[in-house]
């Protein structure tokens, strides 16, 4: 059973046009992170929540907004989607301590038109 | 600042053969290791994880041994197949002040032929 739930799978937007991704999990984890994937690049944090603790990465372009309303859900907000925005965006949880692994979900593409 | 480095790709071996991709990393404190496997389209699984030093992590015929000393933790199979075919990211966490937060390499991608 799939433990992070990414939707939509995959989000088509205009230039501009905001768009919201939403991450669910039912591991009950502290911690929720969300990372920028460009194709054939590493993973990129942008930010993360420590509970209600939102913790943003220095270089996150404030067109990246996040909301987490309660531990099982996390959404990513993209107030105004450029062409360089398109990536896989990936949501994983982890329960915040030093040797535990994040789980990631299936991963949201987004392509920008 | 932490950062890990991959060997660059793409890797291409023939089935059964033997695979080696290197990976080190540069860290303060004492992070935990990790090589996760990405197929095409997909989200990051994890493959296989180390916590401390001399630690091994297996699994699916994959190993990699969490080597202090060297800072390295590189990534052996003895015998690759062609579902094996994938992108492979190495990555640290924690260390000082670090909890779970991931750094990766830049992924190495590897292709198996029959």
């Amino acid at each position: 059973d799939a433990m992070v739930i990414q939707n939509p799978r995959y989000q088509v937007t205009q230039f501009g046009k905001p768009v919201t991704l939403s991450c669910s999990q039912t591991l009950n984890h502290n911690v929720m992170y969300w990372y920028q994937q460009k194709s054939s690049q590493a993973p990129k944090l942008l930010f993360h929540y420590y509970d209600k603790d939102f913790n943003n990465e220095a270089d996150t372009p404030d067109n990246f907004q996040s909301r987490r309303p309660n531990t099982s859900f996390c959404f990513l907000d993209i107030r105004s989607p450029g062409l360089g925005d398109a990536a896989m965006y990936l949501c994983a949880t982890g329960r915040g301590g030093n040797t535990g692994e994040p789980f990631f979900g299936e991963g949201s593409r987004l392509t920008v038109l | 600042g932490n950062s890990v480095t991959q060997m660059e790709g793409p890797v291409t071996l023939s089935e059964e053969a033997f695979l080696t991709i290197n990976c080190t990393y540069t860290a303060t404190g004492y992070p935990s290791l990790f090589w996760y496997v990405q197929y095409p389209g997909e989200g990051l699984q994890l493959l296989l994880k180390a916590t401390k030093a001399d630690d091994k992590g297996s699994n699916k015929g994959f190993e990699a041994t969490y080597r202090k000393e060297t800072t390295s933790f590189h990534l052996e199979k003895g015998s690759v197949q062609v579902s094996d075919s994938a992108v492979y990211f190495c990555a640290l966490s924690g260390g000082a002040g670090g909890y779970n937060k991931l750094i990766f390499g830049a992924g190495t991608r590897l292709a198996v032929h029959p």
